[in-house]
């Protein structure tokens, strides 16, 4: 199985800020990577497909990039409801896996 | 609307069995690939296993296979969870969700889940 991996697995930030996060595939994934928002209690969201490709309704902050084993989900402007967690996940090959999560605190 | 509605959970002793149901409205349920997804107290989120459109085809996550079976009923726009010889690891909210594929020229497809229940906890313990 390919094996997702987050970094930071946790970060601090202020509202406005901008905030990124980094998610490495154990192999090359292309370009197979979503990004999805969970806040407590909920279930995820979808916010990037395809690494880089934003999902209608999401906010023009959020945007994805990279390709191959490494990708990043950049808030250009932290907004209050931002505070939540991150996960990356592949779909490059079944098992679709996770990655650990990125949790954004205040 | 669109929605999805998970039921079926609750407490089971370890080695027990249940079965999770999924219940879609809103969109054609027949149409689409559908999957259900994990997530332990505390933890990450962990795919569990998908199935096609008409049953045919189904893939499962090497620690649950054998032991638990998809299904669903495209009458009935239900998915469908047998969960058999429970350990205290299957432990976990279980999330139902619909894939969503994207075409994209001269390449496989994209894949992302894009509408999710709201879960229903299945707790192993004796």
């Amino acid at each position: 199985d390919i094996q997702m991996t987050q970094s930071p697995s946790s970060l601090s930030a202020s509202v406005g800020d901008r905030a990124t996060f980094t998610c490495r595939a154990s192999q090359s994934i292309s370009t197979y990577l979503n990004w999805y928002q969970q806040k407590p209690g909920k279930a995820p969201e979808v916010l990037i497909y395809g690494a880089s490709n934003v999902q209608s309704g999401v906010p023009s902050r959020f945007s994805g990039s990279g390709s191959g084993t490494d990708f990043t989900l950049t808030i250009s402007s932290l907004q209050a409801e931002d505070f939540a967690t991150y996960y990356c996940q592949q779909s490059y090959s079944v098992s679709w896996t996770f990655g650990q999560g990125t949790k954004v605190e205040i | 609307e669109v929605q999805l509605v998970e039921s079926g959970g609750g407490l089971v002793q370890p080695g027990g069995s249940l079965r999770l149901s999924c219940a879609a409205s809103g969109f054609t349920f027949s149409s689409y690939w559908m999957t259900w997804v994990r997530q332990a107290p505390g933890k990450g989120l962990e795919w569990v296993a998908n199935i096609n459109q008409d049953g045919g085809e189904k893939n499962y996550e090497d620690s649950v296979k054998g032991r638990f079976s998809i299904s669903r009923d495209n009458v009935k726009n239900s998915l469908y969870l047998q969960m058999n010889s429970l350990r205290a690891e299957d432990t976990a909210v279980y999330y139902c969700a619909k894939d969503r594929r994207i075409a994209v020229p001269d390449t496989r497809p994209y894949w992302y889940f894009d509408l999710w229940g709201r879960g229903t906890l299945v707790t192993v313990s004796s």
